[in-house]
């Protein structure tokens, strides 16, 4: 049963430290996407990446914010330093671009708390 | 105005009761459309992709109205397994966004 992995799936940490998270899409995706979601802004998209490379991380906060592919099997997030209003779930997504209707399949996030 | 928009309910129905959802978006041009359920405190997970022609999965149908920019989800003989957030998906135009609602949430009554 395929599916998508992130680790970890609980962080709690201080403002000001770095937070990292990373996700495993599954075998053969190609597209890895990272979401952020809260009650007050629903789900929102961070960034995007095609074979490895970012196509779109408008959604990102640069100055903190960044994504990374290292290789197929393994996306990053990370955030330094980190805030409370980064406070939320973190969730991967991968899909294949390849087909017809483009579906994404999502891990089970990470619950990231920062106080 | 968002790219997509939902009715973010709550719809309350009871058991084997017929519920339905709609969801507009924006972008003419936008090119694939999906729903996805999220229960509490969970991963959203693909419900159903939603064809030009309309597709239905055992009691679930989901339309597609391009005229009018909107795609629809119907349920039908509703479970209390069915309680959950509904969230309408479009892929943009460019083919790399993906515009989430804020989601519809339904809860079945016994």
């Amino acid at each position: 049963d395929a599916r998508v992995t992130q680790t970890p799936r609980h962080k709690v940490t201080e403002m000001g430290q770095e937070v990292t998270m990373r996700c495993q899409p599954i075998l053969g995706h190609n597209t890895v996407f990272w979401y952020r979601q809260t009650m007050m802004q629903g789900l929102e998209l961070l960034a995007y990446f095609r074979n490895r490379a970012p196509l779109d991380d408008s959604g990102m906060p640069k100055d903190r914010f960044s994504a990374e592919m290292p290789d197929a099997t393994l996306a990053t997030l990370k955030i330094q330093p980190s805030e409370p209003r980064d406070s939320a779930v973190y969730f991967c997504a991968s899909g294949s671009s390849g087909t017809p209707y483009n579906e994404q399949f999502f891990g089970p996030g990470t619950r990231l708390t920062v106080l | 105005r968002k790219e997509v928009e939902q009715d973010p309910g709550p719809f309350n129905v009871p058991e084997g009761a017929t519920v339905a959802f709609n969801c507009t978006y924006s972008n003419s041009a936008s090119q694939s459309f999906f729903w996805y359920r999220q229960d509490c405190r969970k991963e959203p997970k693909l419900l159903m992709s939603v064809y030009s022609s309309g597709n239905e999965d055992g009691r679930f149908t989901a339309q597609l109205n391009r005229a009018s920019q909107y795609i629809s989800l119907l349920i039908r003989d509703s479970k209390l397994s069915d309680s959950a957030t509904y969230l309408c998906v479009v892929n943009g135009w460019t083919g790399n966004q993906f515009y989430f609602g804020t989601g519809t949430s339904l809860t079945v009554i016994p």
